[in-house]
């Protein structure tokens, strides 16, 4: 079936460690997106790729990184920099070309900071 | 800056007692306006896309409209199972980035 699988879904780290989230779509869509989710402050937008070898930072960029070396592979490396990374993340991808702004969610991964 | 503003935080209806839930936006041209549901800890569910004012689009018990600052998205009759968070999102002409707001936690009363 097609769709996005975000990995792991759940995920422990201690403070000072970088961890990476993975996010893999089969639904051949050149936009890519990550969010964080906190409660009660909906989705924020950490970065945004709309082709290969190319992203953007969305509005909460510091202390995050990311790649896209394919089309389907859009990973997010939370890194130590990042000052309260215990959230909800979500990876989304979209087929850009077509304009419907249809945004295709995984499942989302929660990371927790010990 | 392209923003986005929902109304209420929270609502809690008894079943069939209709309702709307408000999106005022601001970004500088539209390309199209979004809203989702979300269960939680779940990923957004796409629901509709709206391009231009006027516009209105309907699903079940769901009916959303569009106006050149807002969207309305109107609940008839609301029955337990829509009981979720419904999110609003736009997209500027020219931006790949899209943008939301904080969302709307919606329970409905058997």
């Amino acid at each position: 079936d097609g769709g996005i699988t975000q990995s792991p879904k759940y995920l422990f780290r201690k403070e000072g460690q970088n961890v990476t989230l993975s996010c893999e779509q089969n639904l051949n869509h050149d936009a890519m997106y990550w969010y964080r989710q906190d409660p009660g402050q909906g989705l924020r937008l950490i970065y945004y790729s709309q082709i290969v070898n190319d992203f953007q930072k969305g509005d909460i960029a510091e202390g995050y990184s990311v790649s896209r070396e394919k089309k389907e592979s859009f990973p997010l490396t939370v890194t130590s920099a990042q000052k309260n990374p215990t959230a909800f993340y979500l990876c989304a991808s979209t087929n850009a070309r077509q304009g419907t702004g249809e945004l295709f969610f995984g499942e989302g991964s929660r990371l927790t900071v010990l | 800056e392209d923003q986005v503003t929902q109304s209420p935080e929270a609502l809690r209806l008894q079943e069939g007692e209709s309702s709307s839930l408000n999106c005022s936006y601001t970004v500088s041209g539209l390309r199209g306006l979004f809203w989702y549901r979300q269960d939680p800890g779940k990923g957004p569910e796409f629901l509709f896309t709206l391009y231009s004012a006027g516009e209105e689009k309907e699903k079940e018990r769901l009916k959303a409209t569009l106006t050149k600052k807002e969207s309305f998205l109107h609940i008839t009759a609301p029955k337990p199972e829509d009981s979720a968070t419904y999110l609003c999102a736009v997209q500027a002409v020219g931006e790949g980035k899209i943008i939301f707001g904080k969302g709307t936690r919606l329970h409905i009363l058997p």
